[in-house]
C-alpha cells in the first residue's frame, strides 16, 4: 500500500539557517509527488509539485525539493529560513484510480523559527 | 482564477446536534471535490470525495455523510454529531482528468464538539 513517512515531527531552525524537511514514499509505480505548507488555522497550499523530468523542483517561497528514486525520498529544501516560514508542512504522493486523485499525506513536520 | 470557500469557519455544536458544512468552488467546472478531516496534531484523513453530481464515495467508515447537489458545491453532514467528530475540516477540489493532479484546499471549519 502507498504511503509517505515524515520522520520529523518537529523541527526547530535559526532564522537565516539553512532548512531540509524529510519524507520518504512507497509507491509501486512511478510516484507524483507533492508538498503542502499550512499556517496556524488556514487550509494547505501548494509549495511545489514533482510528476516527471528534473529530479530537482522549484517551488514557491523560495522552496525546492528533489526526488531521489534510490532513496525513495522527497525531500524539502530552503537556503535560508525566514520567521514567515514557520508552519507545519507535509509531503504528498498522488495515486490515480477510478478517475479520481488521491493524495496520500504525510503526517506533517512542524518547524519553529528562532529569531 | 479558482477560488474555493468555506463555510461557516469556524463551529461550535453540542454532542447529538446535527451538522451542515458546505463547501463551493468558483473558476472551475466538472471538478473532483474532497472532504477532509484533519484532528490536532495530526495529519490529513480523507473521508469522502466525488467526481461528478450525486456521486459520492467514502474512503473511512463514520458518522457522516456528504452530498454534490450541484456541479461546485460539496456538503458534510452528521445527523448526530460525536464528541470524537471534532477536527478541522477540509474541503479540496482537482481537476478531473486522466492522471494525478495537485489538489487545492479551501480555508477549512474548525469544528469544537461539546
Amino acid at each position: 500500500a502507498q504511503s509517505v513517512t515524515q520522520p520529523d515531527i518537529h523541527i526547530t531552525v535559526s532564522e537565516g539557517a539553512s532548512l531540509e524537511l524529510r519524507c520518504n514514499y512507497s509507491y509501486g509505480a512511478t510516484p507524483y509527488l507533492f508538498w503542502y505548507v499550512q499556517s496556524p488555522g488556514q487550509g494547505l497550499q501548494l509549495l511545489l509539485k514533482y510528476f516527471s523530468g528534473d529530479t530537482l523542483v522549484q517551488g514557491i517561497k523560495g522552496f525546492e525539493a528533489e526526488f531521489k528514486r534510490s532513496q525513495s525520498s522527497f525531500n524539502l529544501r530552503k537556503p535560508s529560513v525566514h520567521w514567515s516560514d514557520a508552519a507545519e508542512y507535509f509531503c504528498a504522493v498522488a495515486s490515480f484510480s477510478g478517475g479520481y486523485n488521491k493524495l496520500i499525506f504525510g503526517a506533517g513536520t512542524r518547524l519553529a523559527v528562532h529569531p | 482564477s479558482q477560488t474555493i470557500h468555506q463555510w461557516p469557519a469556524t463551529l461550535v455544536q453540542p454532542v447529538g446536534s446535527p451538522l451542515s458544512l458546505e463547501c463551493t468552488v468558483e473558476g472551475t467546472s466538472n471538478p473532483n471535490l474532497y472532504w477532509y478531516r484533519q484532528a490536532a496534531g495530526r495529519g490529513l484523513q480523507l473521508l469522502f470525495y466525488s467526481v461528478g453530481i450525486g456521486q459520492i464515495s467514502s474512503e473511512v467508515p463514520q458518522n457522516l455523510s456528504a452530498s454534490r447537489p450541484q456541479d461546485r458545491q460539496f456538503i458534510l453532514s452528521s445527523k448526530k454529531l460525536l464528541l470524537s467528530d471534532s477536527g478541522f475540516y477540509l474541503c479540496a477540489w482537482s481537476v478531473r482528468a486522466s492522471g494525478p493532479y495537485e489538489q487545492y484546499f479551501g480555508p477549512g471549519t474548525r469544528l469544537t464538539v461539546t
